[in-house]
């Protein structure tokens, strides 16, 4: 079983649409959620993180933590099609010499005007 | 302020070679992170060091890769007699410090053929 899953895809939806994205994990001791944005031939780019538990808003975009199903989600409202990505959820422990990032295999995102 | 720095962007060995993919980090950060990233297999960490010092490599595979940071100049990743399978995204990051995870900042990225 992988550390991290989370469904690859493809996801289309509408302009406008509400998208939401998941993640499941095996490990309890995952403090940091992070989601990131990768374009096609790019470097990830850091959308959100969370430390521990809740929620957390930035513009279109909500992250939820629930530590307890071990389950987080990102949500991205009024979608356009500049969100068409990869979508990719990291987790670390952030214990001692650990910085490490786990990561899901990414969602793929195509919003369609 | 320029971001962190990957080169080259593109690069082809024959089985048997070497690569060499060099890592800038941004201004002002001493640490930094390699990732392999595979179409199957995702994200994976390789070997995070700190200036002169490798601080975890338990993602490196024990034979034919090697990573360093000096003092002076970019982080190396090297990968002797590169094999088929060593065909990937290789992506460096580069944090401030002993910040929080989330502080890893991406590069664009070397993508490796072995023909």
């Amino acid at each position: 079983q992988k550390e991290v899953e989370q469904d690859p895809g493809p996801l289309s939806v509408p302009e406008g649409a509400i998208v939401s994205l998941n993640c499941t994990y095996s490990n309890s001791a995952f403090q940091y959620f992070m989601w990131y944005r990768q374009y096609s031939r790019k470097g990830p780019e850091l959308l959100m993180y969370t430390y521990s538990s809740g929620n957390k808003e930035d513009g279109r975009f909500t992250a939820q933590v629930d530590k307890s199903s071990k389950y987080i989600s990102l949500f991205i409202r009024d979608s356009q099609p500049s969100d068409s990505a990869t979508y990719l959820c990291a987790m670390s422990l952030n214990a001692g010499n650990n910085r490490k990032l786990i990561w899901g295999l990414g969602t793929s995102l195509a919003v369609n005007p | 302020n320029a971001g962190v720095m990957q080169n080259p962007r593109h690069l082809v060995r024959r089985r048997g070679q070497e690569a060499r993919l060099r890592c800038s980090p941004m201004k002002g950060h001493s640490h930094v992170y390699w990732y392999r990233q595979l179409p199957e297999e995702g994200l994976k960490f390789m070997v995070y060091l700190q200036k002169e010092n490798i601080i975890d490599e338990s993602g490196m595979p024990k034979e034919r890769f090697s990573a360093e940071f000096p003092k002076e100049g970019p982080s190396i990743l090297r990968i002797q007699q590169v094999v088929r399978g060593d065909s990937a995204a290789y992506f460096c990051a580069s944090s401030p410090g002993w910040g929080v995870p989330y502080e890893q900042y991406f590069g664009p990225g070397t993508r490796l053929t072995v023909t």
